[in-house]
């Protein structure tokens, strides 16, 4: 079965400064890989995606992630963080013979300092 | 556009009580998934539904009960609620294979006294 794991449940950066979220997954086969992203007092929303091709997905906000099969991770970055991209996190994973079963990690809480 | 509609935004029960949840979507979406939502913990698959009386177990799946009589419709039932119990329930849709988008309602926060 499928697993994810975020290993940083919070992770505070200064605005400006580069961020990576970590996210590695558990699965013998190729899967598809999400980010979502929930704002205070929103509901969850996908970043981005990946289901094959290149391995470097770009998403919303100037956010992308690697896949990187060798290592089984999906991390997420971003170039230069903004004030409003404090927030919660979750990579998400669904594949295999189930793949409607779609399942998050614990999700990291994201607080840039102004 | 559409949207996922959860009812009620917030439920207080007491200790043993059976509390439903209802889900609606207008995406005219195939499969509906219910997670929980507990600090630190992330998101928790309970159940989810394929197609309109399709149900299948998540991880989380003891102690609650579903039903999707209606393509457009996925509710849960906590069979007895526990004393203390604080959790957020979400509801969601995609259209169509799992390398879609997941859509989500803004959630039911449940509240055992």
């Amino acid at each position: 079965a499928q697993s994810v794991t975020q290993p940083d449940a919070r992770v505070t950066v200064s605005e400006g400064a580069s961020l990576q979220l970590r996210c590695k997954y558990s699965y013998s086969g190729t899967p598809y890989l999400f980010w979502y992203v929930q704002y205070p007092r929103q509901g969850l929303q996908l970043l981005l995606k990946y289901y094959s091709g290149d391995p470097v997905v770009q998403g919303v906000n100037g956010f992308e992630a690697e896949f990187i099969k060798s290592n089984s991770s999906f991390h997420l970055r971003k170039a230069s963080v903004h004030w409003s991209d404090s927030a919660v996190y979750f990579c998400a994973v669904s594949a295999g013979t189930n793949a409607y079963k779609v399942i998050f990690g614990k999700g990291t809480h994201l607080h840039v300092l102004p | 556009g559409g949207i996922i509609t959860q009812t009620p935004k917030f439920l207080i029960g007491q200790e043993g009580q059976k509390l439903t949840l209802k889900c609606q979507q207008n995406f005219n979406h195939d499969t509906m998934y219910w997670y929980r939502q507990d600090s630190g913990k992330g998101l928790r698959l309970i159940y989810y539904s394929i197609t309109e009386n399709d149900l299948q177990k998540g991880d989380l799946s003891e102690g609650y009960d579903a039903s999707r009589e209606k393509k457009s419709s996925f509710s849960l039932t906590v069979t007895s609620a526990q004393k203390n119990e604080m959790a957020v329930f979400l509801c969601a849709s995609i259209a169509g294979s799992s390398a879609e988008t997941l859509y989500f309602g803004s959630g039911t926060r449940l509240t055992v006294l």
